[in-house]
């Protein structure tokens, strides 16, 4: 079975520039949860998606935004680039939201994203 | 504020001896841990879990206790091998109203030396 597929794996882009990132999670998982990984640093929680809808969002500016597409797939973007959008922006899914139940999350291995 | 944070930012130990990954919490209304475990240039990758209502839960090599009382919680990896070399993370799940997503700590880096 295919665990988390993330696309392009690399991407330089330059300030200002506009960045979209890709996401498809493993068959049969409704939730896609999007993670910032600045170097040295921890996960930051950017967005959560299940069946479609955002359902929570971490503490990040309007640029950052996403979507979920009704195969469950997600897409990531990132407006007006800054030098210090640079990290690796992991994506993880789930069979149910983690909302009051327990609920593992299956990463993928990120795509790591250059601002220059 | 709010945060998850370790108390060691890196550990190093022999092979085969046992290793402890500290972790402090501080939201008390959280109710579900996870340590994940995160190698070179992969994603991470989920070790084990815990519920509030546990003190304790064992895997295989690894076990994970909780201190509610003190809101900290450890990662036990018995007889320490290479491939444990890693970064390992604590997450905590907290809730925002109604719905929750897991907050990660900063992480601590494992080297196992031969």
């Amino acid at each position: 079975e295919a665990g988390v597929t993330q696309s392009p794996t690399h991407l330089i882009k330059t300030r200002g520039q506009q960045a979209t990132l890709r996401c498809s999670p493993i068959s049969g998982h409704t939730s896609v949860y999007w993670y910032q990984q600045a170097l040295g640093l921890g996960l930051q929680f950017l967005l959560w998606y299940d069946e479609g809808e955002e359902r929570n969002r971490g503490n990040f500016p309007p640029r950052f935004s996403g979507r979920q597409f009704p195969n469950y797939s997600s897409e990531l973007n990132v407006n007006a680039l800054e030098l210090e959008d640079s990290a690796l922006y992991l994506c993880a899914s789930s069979s149910r939201g983690l909302a009051g139940i327990t609920g593992e999350l299956f990463f993928g291995e990120g795509s790591r994203l250059t601002v220059l | 504020g709010e945060s998850v944070g370790l108390h060691l930012p890196t550990l190093s130990v022999q092979e085969g001896d046992n290793s402890i990954i500290n972790c402090a919490y501080s939201n008390s209304a959280s109710d579900y841990f996870i340590w994940y475990k995160q190698e070179s240039g992969k994603g991470p990758q989920f070790i084990i879990d815990i519920r509030s209502n546990m003190d304790k839960r064992q895997g295989q090599r690894v076990t994970v206790l909780l201190n509610k009382t003190v809101k900290h919680l450890s990662l036990q990896i018995a007889a320490t091998q290479p491939g444990d070399s890693a970064v390992y993370f604590c997450a905590e799940n907290r809730y925002g109203g109604s719905q929750g997503n897991l907050i990660f700590g900063k992480g601590t880096k494992l080297s196992v030396k031969p």
